[in-house]
């Protein structure tokens, strides 16, 4: 395991639900990520969080809503959601300050969306 | 194109062979980082290199970068059934440790 622990590890929803990721971090780190990871496609970045302040946001789409209340939590809250969202969701986790370290993540939360 | 694409897109070798992928990026970066996935989990950091750093080697794993052609290989050595998985590389800027992945080389090792 890697200090990263994501919940749940599977999730279906139908598109009218309202559900929420839960991310941990047990390193110590002070960023933490979202990404988004779809059949295909690279790994896209969706939000960013240093210190529990948001700091970036890649034009992800409102049904998308990010919540850390302290640095070793994340949250994405989900509502709304629509068939193309399903992927793999993975959180991260960094030390930022030093422009050399690697990124931690979860093993992700496989999401389908109906 | 993306920051951080993987060439070959995938790669089917014999146990034992060496295996080796490619990734090129566009803008200037602070590191180069390497990472693995097996099917449907979390990625694991394999290495990294730092863009004054022309070659690291971290067990059967080899990884160059050369600045000027901004490319940076990643060789496994001997490979073993279990290297089975997808890699990906990952660079990172001067701001922050944000990371921008490449699209991946898919690896199957056949025993």
């Amino acid at each position: 395991e890697t200090g990263v622990t994501q919940t749940p590890r599977h999730l279906v929803m139908g598109m009218t639900n309202k559900k929420s990721l839960k991310c941990e971090q047990h390193l110590g780190h002070n960023a933490m990520y979202w990404y988004k990871q779809s059949a295909k496609k690279p790994l896209e970045l969706m939000f960013v969080y240093n210190f529990k302040e948001q700091t970036e946001n890649n034009s992800v789409p409102s049904r998308f809503s990010p919540e850390c209340p302290n640095s070793s939590h994340l949250f994405l809250h989900l509502h709304t959601l629509q068939p193309e969202d399903s992927a793999l969701y993975l959180c991260a986790s960094s030390q930022q300050g030093s422009e050399n370290t690697e990124a931690f993540f979860g093993q992700g939360t496989r999401l389908t969306v109906v | 194109s993306q920051q951080g694409e993987e060439d070959p897109q995938a790669l089917s070798i014999q146990e034992g062979e060496n295996a080796t992928m490619n990734c090129s990026y566009k803008t200037s970066i602070n590191n180069l980082q390497w990472y693995r996935q097996n099917s449907g989990r979390g990625l694991v950091h394999l290495i990294l290199i730092r863009s004054n750093e022309r070659e690291k080697h971290s067990g059967r794993l080899r990884v160059t970068l050369d600045t000027s052609k901004k490319s940076s290989s990643l060789l496994i050595t001997a490979s073993r059934a279990a290297d089975t998985a997808s890699y990906f590389c990952a660079t990172g800027k001067a701001a922050g440790n944000k990371l921008t992945f490449g699209g991946g080389t898919r690896v199957l090792v056949k025993p």
